[in-house]
C-alpha cells in the first residue's frame, strides 16, 4: 500500500544540521500526522493537520516544525537536529477525527542524528 | 488529559495457545479504542477497534473487549500463529481539547514460539 509515501526512508545526519522528512498522501485525506516511534514509548504525535490552513501541535512538538504545503503534502522540518531526535517518524493520514477514524500510516523514515 | 498504559510489553506464548494484551485508560470521555499491529519492519494497521457503546467485539480469531466501568480494554487472539508475532499498540481517543487525537499505550512485542 504507496498511499502514504515518506521520503526519504533512511538518513543519517549530523548534529546540528536541517533535514526535512516528506509524506506525500494519494489518499484525498484531509488530516494528516506526524509520529515519533521510540522503542517502549509507543507512538507520540508531534504535529497534525486538518487542512492546509490548519496546523496543530502535539504532545512533542519541541525541536520541530511542520509545513503542509497542499492536501497531499505534509512535511516535517528538524531545524538543529540532535542525537535524541534519532527514531522512527511516521506520517499519517486520516479521513475524519475522532471514533472509528482509522489511521493510515506512511512506511516510515529512519533518522539517525550522530 | 488522556493517559493509556499498556501491559505487558513482552508476551510469549506456545503457538495455538490464546494471547491477551491489556490497556487502561484514564479518562471517562473517550468512546473509541482501536488496536493496531506492527510487524517488524512495517507500518502499524488496525486489526480492530471497538467502540463505547459495545462490550466485546469479534473478528474471526481477534477480539476486543470493554470495561467502562474500570476503564481498560483488552485484546484477545486464540490459536495463535506465527504471523501473529509482532508489536501491538492500543490506542484510546483523547479530550476535545486534543481534537480528540488518539493517545497511545507504549506497545506489547507478542512472540509465538513455534
Amino acid at each position: 500500500d504507496a498511499d502514504v509515501t515518506q521520503t526519504p526512508r533512511n538518513r543519517i545526519t549530523k548534529t546540528g544540521k536541517r533535514i526535512m522528512l516528506e509524506c506525500s498522501q494519494t489518499k484525498g485525506h484531509d488530516r494528516m500526522y506526524w509520529y515519533r516511534q521510540d522503542p517502549g514509548l509507543g507512538l507520540r504525535l508531534i504535529y497534525y493537520s486538518f487542512d492546509v490552513k490548519d496546523i496543530n501541535k502535539g504532545e512533542i512538538s519541541d525541536g520541530y516544525s511542520v509545513s503542509r504545503q497542499a492536501q497531499a503534502k505534509f512535511s516535517l522540518s528538524l531545524e538543529s537536529a540532535i542525537p535524541n531526535q534519532t527514531a522512527l517518524y511516521f506520517c499519517a493520514t486520516s479521513e475524519t477525527t475522532g471514533a472509528g477514524n482509522t489511521i493510515y500510516f506512511g512506511e516510515g523514515s529512519w533518522l539517525t542524528v550522530v | 488529559g488522556e493517559n493509556v498504559e499498556q501491559h505487558p510489553s513482552t508476551l510469549s506464548v506456545q503457538e495455538g495457545d490464546s494471547a491477551v494484551i491489556k490497556c487502561t485508560y484514564s479518562d471517562s470521555a473517550s468512546n473509541y479504542f482501536p488496536w493496531y499491529k506492527q510487524e517488524l519492519g512495517k507500518r502499524p494497521q488496525l486489526i480492530i477497534d471497538i467502540r463505547s457503546n459495545v462490550g466485546e467485539k469479534k473478528d474471526q480469531r481477534i477480539a476486543v473487549t470493554l470495561n467502562k466501568t474500570a476503564k481498560h480494554f483488552s485484546l484477545h487472539i486464540t490459536e495463535t500463529q506465527p504471523e501473529d508475532s509482532a508489536v501491538y499498540f492500543c490506542a484510546a481517543n483523547g479530550a476535545a481539547g486534543s481534537n480528540y487525537q488518539l493517545i497511545w499505550g507504549a506497545g506489547t512485542k507478542l512472540i509465538i514460539k513455534p
